[in-house]
C-alpha cells in the first residue's frame, strides 16, 4: 500500500525553466511533510518543509503548495538550474512518529 | 557541526553471512531511524531508536535487527543475508523529543550479497 503517491517519475526541463513535483497522500494522520534532494552516492538532503496549516512556503527558489482538502502537495522550483539535476523525494510522517514514508521519487533532468 | 556518519561506506556478503551497519548521529540528536533504499521499493522505514529503545518498527522480517548505545550511536543488523537484501541503508538522526523534527541522513552503506 503506497501511502505517499508522486509524479512525475521523471522530469526534464530547460535551464532557467520551472521544474513541478507532485505528491498526494491518503493517511490524514500525516501532519508534516519534507522534500528531501539526493544525489547520486549521497544520502537525501532535506531540503524543505511544510505543516498542513501553512497553504505555502517558500525557500530561495523552492516553494511547496500544500492543498489540505485535496490532500496534495507539490514542489515547485523556480529558474531551475543544472545543479538542480537529482532525485527528489516528497514524504510525510504523522505527529509522535519518526517514521517517514516517502514516494518513489522524481528524478530531474536540467538541461543547459 | 558533524553530519550523520555511516560506517563502512560499501560492504560485500554472500547469502547466509551476516552483517552489522554503523551509524553515528548528529551530536545531540537522540533518535536514529534506519531505512532501506532499492530501485524497486524506494525508500522504506526499518525501524526507529530513541534513548536506547526501540519506538518504531517497519514492516521486515525478523532478521533484520538493532540497537542504540547510551551514547546515541546505532547498529543494525541483518542475519542470514537475502540476495534481495542488496540495498542501499540509510540512517537518519533527529532530535527526535518533539513532533516532526527534520531527519538528517547519512550518505548510507551500500550492502551488495553475492
Amino acid at each position: 500500500q503506497q501511502q505517499v503517491k508522486q509524479s512525475p517519475q521523471s522530469l526534464i526541463v530547460q535551464k532557467g525553466g520551472i521544474s513541478i513535483i507532485n505528491c498526494a497522500y491518503e493517511n490524514t494522520a500525516f501532519d508534516y511533510f519534507p522534500w528531501y534532494q539526493q544525489f547520486p552516492g549521497k544520502g537525501p538532503a532535506l531540503l524543505i518543509a511544510i505543516r498542513p496549516d501553512v497553504s505555502e512556503k517558500k525557500e530561495g527558489r523552492f516553494t511547496i503548495s500544500f492543498n489540505k482538502s485535496a490532500k496534495q502537495f507539490s514542489l515547485h522550483i523556480m529558474d531551475s538550474q543544472p545543479g538542480d539535476s537529482a532525485t527528489y523525494f516528497c514524504a510525510a510522517i504523522g505527529s509522535g512518529s519518526e517514521k517517514l514514508v516517502f514516494g518513489k521519487g522524481t528524478k530531474l533532468t536540467v538541461n543547459p | 557541526k558533524a553530519g550523520v556518519t555511516q560506517t563502512p561506506r560499501y560492504l560485500i556478503k554472500t547469502r547466509g553471512q551476516q552483517v552489522t551497519l554503523s551509524c553515528s548521529p548528529i551530536s545531540g540528536h537522540r533518535s536514529v531511524s534506519w531505512y532501506q533504499q532499492t530501485p524497486g521499493q524506494g525508500l522504506q522505514f526499518l525501524f526507529e531508536y530513541f534513548s536506547e529503545t526501540q519506538r518504531n518498527k517497519g514492516n521486515f522480517p525478523g532478521r533484520f535487527s538493532g540497537r542504540q548505545f547510551s551514547n546515541s550511536r546505532s547498529e543494525m543488523n541483518v542475519s542470514t543475508l537475502e540476495l534481495g537484501d542488496s540495498a542501499l541503508y540509510l540512517c537518519a538522526s533527529s532530535l527526535g523529543s518533539h513532533p516532526n523534527q527534520p531527519q538528517h541522513f547519512g550518505d548510507g552503506t551500500r550492502l551488495s550479497i553475492l
